[in-house]
């Protein structure tokens, strides 16, 4: 079945040390997302890329890293600059051309303390 | 940028009753998509609406783009409908494709037997 596969479901770490959420899709779509959002809130653009090797910053990247090495892979880095890192991250993937609708992962549920 | 304005915040209805969602976004859009979140957290994309009207099953959608507003119509309700429903926009304008969506904070649906 093809889709977004989001690992893992849960994460816990302390404060201070870098974590990195996995994403990975076979859905051959160009274009993957990162989202985070808070408890009662809509989602927020993390970062976002386009083509393998090419990422662009979204509303909130700061504190954020990530990197595009293969078309299906798109991983998130929570840095320690992050200053309120636990919420819940979503991956996102759609296909590079208008009136493409985005296709969501599971979501990773991050907690630091 | 953007603003993106639903309501109500809430809504608690019995099962077999009819809804309206509505978003109301500050500025024009060329891509405009509804989404439900179930319990879990699990995204699911519903409608790409950025105009007129779309329906599916019990669900219906229709974008007035000219007066910035959507509306998202539930029929003959669910319990398996519960969850939260979102509205999200990219502002006109934007270029390369993709989906880099503003999301608004959601109507929580409870529907109850």
């Amino acid at each position: 079945d093809g889709g977004i596969t989001q690992s893992p479901k849960y994460l816990f770490r302390k404060e201070g040390q870098n974590v990195t959420l996995s994403c990975e899709q076979n859905l051959n779509h160009d274009a993957m997302y990162w989202y985070r959002q808070d408890p009662g809130q809509g989602l927020r653009l993390i970062y976002y890329s386009q083509i393998v090797n090419d990422f662009q910053k979204g509303d909130i990247a700061e504190g954020y890293s990530v990197s595009r090495e293969k078309k299906e892979s798109f991983p998130l880095t929570v840095t320690s600059a992050q200053k309120n890192p636990t919420a819940f991250y979503l991956c996102a993937s759609s296909i590079l051309t208008d009136n493409s609708p985005l296709h969501f992962g599971n979501g990773t549920r991050l907690t630091v303390t | 940028g953007i603003q993106v304005e639903q309501s109500p915040p809430d809504l608690i209805l019995q099962e077999g009753a009819n809804s309206t969602l509505r978003c109301n976004f500050s500025d024009s859009v060329n891509n405009l998509q509804w989404f439900h979140q179930n319990p879990w957290g699990q995204l699911i994309n519903l409608f790409y609406i950025p105009s007129g009207t779309k329906q599916n099953g019990r669900l219906s959608a229709t974008t007035v783009a000219t007066e910035r507003y959507s509306l998202l119509y539930i029929s003959s309700s669910q319990t398996t409908d519960s969850g939260v429903y979102f509205c999200a926009v990219e502002p006109s304008g934007r270029t390369g494709g993709g989906n880099k969506l503003t999301f608004g904070t959601g109507t929580q649906l409870k529907v109850e037997l």
